[in-house]
């Protein structure tokens, strides 16, 4: 079966620090890759996606992810996090069978002042 | 703006009842979902549906049933057989995968906080 790993499911990072959040799916054949963002009491939303093209992908509040396709793997990554990165994290994966998206457990941030 | 609509954003429950969550979009999607999410959890799929008057379970139907009689509109009713009903339920929608649309990913609403009192 498809699956999709955070390998974290809580990161503490002071304010500033970079932080990286670790993403692996079980497939290699051809995917769609997501990051979304969801604080508390909200809905998700979409911080970038890997759709093509560039591997090295550029989202919303300075975040960006990077397309391993060797590791199946898609981390995201900012080199200086604010207070306000306090969120949980969700990595999604779309196999071009079909347009279900499977999703990771998810990644709590917490940014400490 | 386009986007989905769910409401209320806060529900009760009573022991032995049925309530319905609604689930509204003007994206022109073809294809809509719902997701429970309990605390420290990820998110778990009740049901989907591709096409208006069609749907599916997904892993965790029980205790819960839908319908898809127009497109924009994806109501989930959770039943009395739901047995532990209190959880956060989001809905999202996608475009259809045959759709050149350039975001195959979903866009979700913002959530119903459902508590059984």
């Amino acid at each position: 079966a498809q699956s999709v790993t955070q390998l974290d499911s809580q990161v503490p990072v002071f304010e500033e620090a970079p932080v990286e959040l670790r993403c692996n799916y079980s497939s290699s054949v051809s995917v769609y890759l997501f990051w979304y963002v969801q604080y508390p009491n909200q809905g998700l939303q979409l911080l970038l996606k890997y759709l093509s093209g560039s591997t090295l992908v550029k989202g919303i509040n300075g975040f960006e992810a990077e397309f391993n396709k060797s590791q199946t793997s898609f981390h995201l990554r900012k080199p200086s996090v604010h207070i306000s990165d306090t969120a949980e994290y969700f990595c999604a994966v779309r196999y071009n069978a079909g347009n279900m998206l499977t999703f990771g457990g998810g990644t709590r941030l917490m940014v400490k002042p | 703006d386009g986007g989905i609509t769910q409401s209320p954003k806060y529900l009760f429950r009573k022991e032995g009842q049925n309530v319905t969550l609604s689930c509204e979009q003007n994206l022109n999607h073809d294809a809509m979902y719902w997701y429970r999410q309990d605390p420290g959890q990820g998110l778990r799929l009740i049901y989907y549906s591709q096409i208006v008057n069609d749907f599916q379970k997904g892993d965790i139907a029980e205790g819960y049933s839908v319908s898809r009689e127009k497109k924009e509109s994806f109501p989930l009713t959770v039943t009395s057989a739901q047995k532990n009903p209190t959880a956060f339920y989001l809905c999202a929608s996608s475009i259809e995968a045959q759709w050149t649309g350039v975001n195959y990913g979903y866009t979700f609403g913002s959530g119903t906080r459902l508590t059984v009192v």
